[in-house]
């Protein structure tokens, strides 16, 4: 049973490239999230898509940032130009429920670490 | 705002004892809280949820309570093992009900 797959593991760039961190959340899930952790400031939530659409994108840092879900097997989260103060690592979950409320557990991929130079 | 404590400190105890975590929030009331664990360089794992009208919580070694009007749950491990050594993650359900809000986990190193 695979679980939320993430790509790439490692990701080292040069500030002002664009980066795309990919997701293959688990089959039947209907939510996905992106997270972003970091020592500082823990795990934290930058959007939420349900059946594919994004519900909740508040937590997104700034428009340097985007995410989109074109199916329910893949999603992308793209940062465009990427600055130093982006380095983290980047987190996707999927959670199974049909609704948006759910108290169902969250499965995590094993993040994409980013460092951007 | 919503506020999320759990020991910023390392936890370190001797294999067989029992660890307890603290998760202590504030400025808000969720109707339940979930608990992680994460290893280095991988993604958090679920362990338990507990529900507000839940005291206590139970799976093997590991026992969650969840107090509502102190606003704190507490994460026990008895029979402490090596390979429980990871960092907790406390998580209660954020306020829009489809999300949770994490704390920044303890970290709990058990030696032989």
């Amino acid at each position: 049973d695979a679980g939320v797959i993430q790509s790439p593991r490692h990701e080292v760039t040069e500030m002002g490239q664009e980066v795309t961190l990919r997701c293959k959340p688990i089959s039947g899930h209907n939510s996905l999230f992106w997270y972003r952790q970091t020592m500082m400031r823990g795990l934290e939530l930058l959007i939420y898509f349900n059946n594919n659409v994004p519900i909740d994108d508040s937590g997104m840092p700034e428009d340097r940032f985007s995410a989109k879900m074109p199916n329910a097997s893949f999603s992308t989260l793209k940062i465009q130009p990427s600055e130093p103060r982006d380095s983290a690592v980047y987190f996707c979950a999927s959670r199974e429920g049909s609704g948006t409320e759910s108290n169902q557990p969250q499965h995590f991929g094993d993040g994409t670490r980013l460092s951007i130079l | 705002s919503q506020k999320i404590e759990q020991n910023s400190e390392a936890l370190n105890i001797q294999e067989g004892k029992t660890a307890t975590l603290t998760c202590n929030y504030t400025n808000y009331s969720p109707a339940y809280l979930q608990w992680y664990r994460q290893d280095p360089g991988r993604g958090p794992v679920f362990l338990l949820l507990i529900r507000e009208n839940e005291k206590e919580k139970r799976k093997e070694r590991l026992k969650v309570t969840f107090d509502t009007t102190l606003k704190q749950s507490l994460f026990h491990i008895t029979a402490s093992q090596p390979a429980d050594s990871a960092t907790y993650l406390c998580a209660p359900r954020s306020n829009s009900g489809y999300a949770l809000n994490f704390g920044k986990g303890t970290s709990l190193l058990v030696t032989p």
